[in-house]
């Protein structure tokens, strides 16, 4: 049974355009969200968070939106970079830990 | 300030054979993990320390998977003997009690081929 869903396993978009990766959950007792980005042969490293009590956090070109109703998150990257290329993960925090999903293949070409 | 540290980066051994990885936190940092992720797939926790107790090991495959993370500090993940389904990367984090975001810091990981 997997919590957290990525259900789109790769996205391209090009340079200057908004990338939105989704990210849909089913447990209503998480309290944080955060995205990670990952370059090959790197570990993750995070990005973004937002807490369950808010609908929308925003750092520079990043902003995470939350709708608690439908347990479906996004990240908004405008405007995106070639740098942005990479995997990035949505996690959800329960009990003192991350459940990751599946991970979506960002590529943006110049 | 030195980020999370694993080794080795990468391990190739021949089915049941044993194999360990090593991972130093963050410094300060009292909580620790490590993760497991397969291909295609995102990291699904092993283990959780708070200091040296184990406090979350319910997904850790005892039979052939142990840890140990002696004086709160560096911890060392074990299997014995490996299986071909445990070829994956093994992430090592850490995170500090004080920050309530649910932000863990993660090492490189660790990739161990079973041949």
């Amino acid at each position: 049974d997997q919590q957290v869903k990525q259900n789109s396993p790769s996205l391209s978009v090009q340079e200057g355009r908004i990338s939105i990766l989704n990210c849909d959950y089913t447990n209503s007792m998480f309290d944080y969200f955060l995205w990670y980005k990952k370059y090959p042969a790197e570990g993750p490293t995070f990005l973004i968070s937002i807490s369950s009590i808010k609908d929308k956090n925003e750092d520079g070109r990043f902003t995470v939106f939350l709708n608690k109703s439908a347990k479906h998150l996004s990240l908004h990257i405008v405007p995106s970079q070639p740098g942005d290329s990479a995997v990035y993960f949505c996690a959800a925090r329960g009990f003192q830990k991350l459940v990751f999903g599946t991970g979506t293949r960002l590529l943006v070409s110049p | 300030e030195a980020g999370v540290v694993q080794s080795p980066r990468y391990k190739i051994i021949e089915k049941k054979q044993p194999v360990a990885f090593w991972c130093n936190p963050i410094s300060g940092h009292n909580t620790l993990y490590w993760y497991l992720q397969n291909l295609g797939q995102g990291p699904e926790l092993l283990i959780r320390y708070e200091n040296e107790e184990a406090v979350d090991d319910s997904q850790l495959p005892k039979d052939r998977f142990s840890a140990e993370r002696l004086k709160g500090v560096d911890s060392t993940l074990k299997i014995q003997p490996a299986e071909l389904g445990d070829s994956a990367v093994y992430l090592c984090a850490s995170s500090s009690s004080g920050v309530n975001t649910g932000e863990l810091f993660f090492g490189e990981g660790s990739r161990l081929t079973v041949l």
